[in-house]
């Protein structure tokens, strides 16, 4: 089956725009979490979406937000980038079954802020 | 914060066993010990999982001490492409809430 999708796979904005970056989780997974990439802070946790709620949410500021449509998909969006946002963001599924659904990663959207 | 420590580097023979340690000595009775890895650039891939009971599959071997205060990874027979960064996360999910910590992880290199 086919495994997460992330759109798109590369981009790059300026400065005090904003990016919107969709998440297709492995078909039946109900629970999406997103996580940044930086070579200085490693992989971090921004939240996690089940059944269209978001259930948890590490330490970002308010910009970063996210979302869960009824078929699962997510979306997570950074409003007024910093330099700072550039970074690989990843998305990951699971079943949502209680500590045995390992979590699938998609290959990421790499963001670079000019 | 993470709740285990890893090496940060190791180095490994092709053919030979790696043999990656991981300390979780604050690990509770409902948490599980996870292992990713991660090729460059690309997203992490779990490897293997256990809670008490030492576990394999095609991949790997995961050995976890009695008082499941440590684990180690074994990889059996080291390629080349197994070069990559090892991720182990302890991990429990709640109905309210499923947070996953990465720490830095182990840069294993496999050399010819």
């Amino acid at each position: 089956k086919a495994g997460v999708t992330q759109t798109p796979r590369y981009l790059i904005k300026t400065r005090g725009q904003q990016v919107t970056l969709s998440c297709s989780p492995i078909s039946g997974h109900r629970s999406v979490s997103w996580y940044q990439q930086t070579p200085g802070q490693g992989l971090q946790f921004l939240f996690e979406y089940f059944s269209e709620t978001q259930r948890n949410k590490g330490n970002f500021p308010g910009r970063f937000s996210g979302r869960q449509f009824s078929n699962s998909r997510s979306e997570m969006n950074v409003s007024t980038l910093e330099l700072g946002d550039s970074a690989l963001y990843l998305c990951a599924s699971h079943n949502g079954q209680t500590n045995t659904g390992e979590l699938f990663f998609g290959e990421g959207s790499r963001l670079t802020v000019l | 914060d993470a709740k285990t420590t890893q090496p940060p580097s190791m180095d490994c023979a092709e053919g030979r066993a790696a043999n990656l340690p991981c300390n979780h000595s604050t690990i509770s009775g409902n948490e599980y010990v996870y292992w990713y890895r991660q090729i460059h650039s690309q997203g992490p891939q779990y490897i293997i999982h256990g809670l008490k009971n030492n576990e394999t599959n095609e991949m790997a071997s995961l050995i976890i001490t009695e008082d499941r205060k440590s684990s180690t990874l074994i990889l059996p027979h080291a390629t080349l492409r197994d070069t990559a960064v090892y991720y182990c996360i302890v991990r429990v999910m709640k109905t309210s809430y499923d947070k996953v910590i990465f720490g830095p992880g182990t840069s294993l290199s496999v050399i010819p």
